[in-house]
């Protein structure tokens, strides 16, 4: 079965510095997510993207985040200048049409800022 | 601004039990409910998808049912085998009022006894 693939699956940075989480999303898939889950907290979303542009964001992803699909297979999100309350799990999400058809998720990237 | 509620947050039920895990949400215009199991410090992975226009889906033990008007689906699992013992997460894909994204409920942690 396809599935949605993310690295690195856990990351300790240190506040301040930049960090990038990279997702290979199901290969025919055209929109792409990433939502969050603080530890104990429920599963939120950050971004949604489509057609090589953010469709929406939450009011979580700020201007320290930012995504990109770089190439016609990998999406990241990069968060600039890490704070110690975004430490959390990041999942990556992708599905065909949109409203329509489930959305997978990867194993999710933990992220851990000291 | 849609919520979605799981209950109960914890059950613990002996191997071969039947039983019914319910979820809630707020607001009808849901384009479809996402049932998503999530095993500790993993991923989430799809078990069933409704959308709106449906009442239930089946997958082999499990049956997701929809009730739009009342703003409730339950997941029934039939005959547990401790392999079921996770987090069951569900996830309301909320329509044009609030953008196409999954809101999560809180997920019940299951644990089914040998």
């Amino acid at each position: 079965e396809p599935e949605v693939t993310q690295t690195p699956s856990h990351q300790v940075t240190q506040m301040g510095q930049e960090v990038i989480l990279r997702c290979v999303p199901i290969s025919n898939h055209l929109y792409f997510y990433w939502y969050r889950q603080i530890l104990g907290q429920k599963v939120e979303f950050l971004v949604s993207f489509y057609n090589n542009e953010i469709s929406e964001k939450s009011e979580i992803f700020d201007d320290q985040f930012s995504v990109e699909r770089p190439d016609g297979s990998n999406f990241t999100l990069k968060i600039r200048s890490t704070k110690l309350e975004d430490s959390a799990m990041y999942f990556c999400a992708s599905s065909g049409l949109q409203g329509k058809n489930t959305i997978y998720f990867g194993e999710g990237s933990w992220l851990t800022v000291v | 601004k849609q919520e979605v509620t799981q209950i109960p947050a914890a059950l613990s039920v002996p191997e071969g039990e039947n039983l019914v895990l319910n979820c809630s949400f707020t607001d009808s215009a849901i384009y479809n409910l996402q049932w998503f199991r999530q095993d500790p410090g993993k991923g989430l992975t799809s078990l069933l998808l409704i959308q709106s226009s449906q009442r239930e889906q089946t997958s082999g033990r499990l049956n997701a049912s929809l009730d739009k008007s009342s703003g409730r689906s339950t997941l029934y699992i039939a005959a547990s085998q401790p392999g079921d013992s996770a987090t069951y997460l569900c996830a309301a894909l909320g329509g044009y009022l609030y953008g196409n994204k999954l809101v999560f409920g809180a997920g019940t942690i299951l644990r089914v006894k040998s």
